[in-house]
């Protein structure tokens, strides 16, 4: 099993609806997450860290499951500059981050 | 407000061939990382460095060199360039290595071996 699994998608979805979307870990002490989003062809750019309580902004909302070892992704009201590939990335036992392979989203008018 | 700066952006190389990729941040981070991202697979380590004067090994280190030439530059070598190396090399920086706080990265290296 991989350290963090992703859905690799794509997730096909109308304009404004919302989608949500996991990132799996395997390190029950993994103690720090976060999501990026890279459009193609481009470096990913950090989208927003998962704190414990959950986070949210504007239309994205981050959330934590630690009991299942996922965090997840919401993204309400979507648009067609959301279409992009979406990592989740894990502090691993070294300290150092370990990444999904990624989520692509499509947002279709 | 440059962040992460990657020199060059696309390179072919053919295959025993010798290069340097270039990383420079002027966000005053102590830690420097490369990595390599191929499709379908995340982006996997090849190398790091906490801070100024220490490098260390991620997944992938097999054929690559590193050095971190001060706070703000570190470099990374192929030293004989084979087709598996063909891949997408990022550079990214963060305030410390502790995992707390979040990469930046460079807009990538584009590399082909024939």
């Amino acid at each position: 099993r991989k350290e963090v699994e992703q859905d690799p998608g794509p997730f096909n979805v109308p304009e404004g609806a919302t989608v949500a979307f996991n990132c799996t870990y395997s390190n029950s002490a993994s103690q720090s997450f976060f999501w990026y989003r890279q459009d193609c062809r481009k470096e990913p750019k950090l989208l927003m860290s998962v704190y414990s309580s959950g986070n949210e902004d504007g239309r994205f909302t981050a959330q934590l499951n630690r009991a299942s070892q996922y965090i997840s992704l919401l993204i309400r009201d979507s648009k067609l500059s959301d279409s992009a590939t979406y990592l989740c990335a894990v502090r691993g036992s070294n300290y150092q981050l370990i990444w999904g392979a990624g989520t692509k989203l499509i947002i279709k008018p | 407000n440059a962040g992460v700066t990657q020199t060059p952006k696309f390179q072919v190389l053919k295959t025993g061939q010798s290069m340097t990729l270039q990383c420079a941040q002027d966000m005053n981070h102590n830690s420097m990382y490369w990595y390599r991202q191929d499709p379908g697979m995340g982006l996997r380590l090849i190398y790091y460095s906490a801070s100024e004067g220490t490098t260390d090994k991620g997944e992938v280190p097999n054929g690559y060199n590193v050095s971190r030439l001060n706070k703000r530059e570190f470099s990374l070598r192929l030293e004989s360039a084979a087709p598996s190396q063909t891949s997408v090399y990022f550079c990214a920086s963060s305030e410390a290595k502790t995992g707390w706080q979040p990469q930046h990265f460079g807009d990538g290296t584009r590399l082909s071996i024939l």
